[in-house]
């Protein structure tokens, strides 16, 4: 079963403006993470964030958890053509293991 | 410095048929995880191992054995391929204790079984 749903499945924008992604998990977890997948390609790491932690931010990456409703999001800022992929969430538990939601499809126009 | 490399790249397999996949890393990392991906679903977790020989099961372990002799390389074995077994395979790998929880990943197998 995966971890939880995404929202959206996909999302399409112009270039230059903000592309938010939720995330929601269903069990306990360590960490969450998010990775992006060009298509065809393999998972690229983005950015992880604690379950002690309530944002976190790298880039043009911000994040944010709450562990109380079991979300998270992902928001990235001036969205470039480039940004244009498939963007997973995925709750870290023992050994590292990850359960992945079914991805939000991003689709930004130049 | 390959980082996870995955061969092959594409297979096309018949109903019964076995083939192994070999993921091999050359980043010195202790973990490593297969996964497989199925059109339009994110990843789910097959086997993993936490050192050279070691294994244990995933989320959908059935039909699939693995073996991490080396620490470098984790095989994946399908014994007698079936169609619900056509899907897009990824290997990933990470370094414990540091960075345990970064996942890096290999190109993928494409796996078609008819």
């Amino acid at each position: 079963s995966q971890q939880g749903e995404e929202d959206p499945q996909a999302l399409s924008i112009q270039e230059g403006e903000n592309a938010t992604m939720n995330c929601s998990y269903k069990t306990s977890i360590n960490n969450l993470q998010w990775y992006r997948q060009n298509s065809g390609r393999g998972l690229v790491h983005l950015i992880l964030i604690r379950s002690n932690e309530r944002e976190k931010h790298s880039g043009r990456l911000r994040v944010t958890l709450d562990t109380s409703k079991k979300s998270s999001s992902l928001l990235i800022t001036a969205s470039r053509a480039a940004d244009t992929a498939s963007y997973f969430c995925a709750g870290g538990t023992s050994y590292g293991k990850l359960t992945f939601g079914q991805g939000t499809i991003l689709t930004v126009h130049p | 410095n390959a980082g996870v490399t995955q061969t092959p790249k594409f297979r096309v397999l018949k109903t019964g048929q076995s083939m192994t996949l070999l993921c091999a890393q050359d980043m010195n990392h202790e973990y490593m995880y297969w996964y497989r991906q199925d059109p339009g679903m994110g990843l789910r977790l097959i086997h993993y191992s936490v050192g050279e020989g070691t294994t244990a099961k995933g989320e959908v372990p059935d039909g699939y054995n693995v073996s991490r002799l080396k620490k470098q390389n984790f095989l994946l074995g399908l014994e007698s391929a079936a169609p619900s077994q056509t899907s897009v395979y990824f290997c990933a790998s990470s370094y414990w204790p540091v960075r345990a929880y970064e996942q890096y990943f290999g190109p993928g197998t494409r796996l078609t079984v008819t």
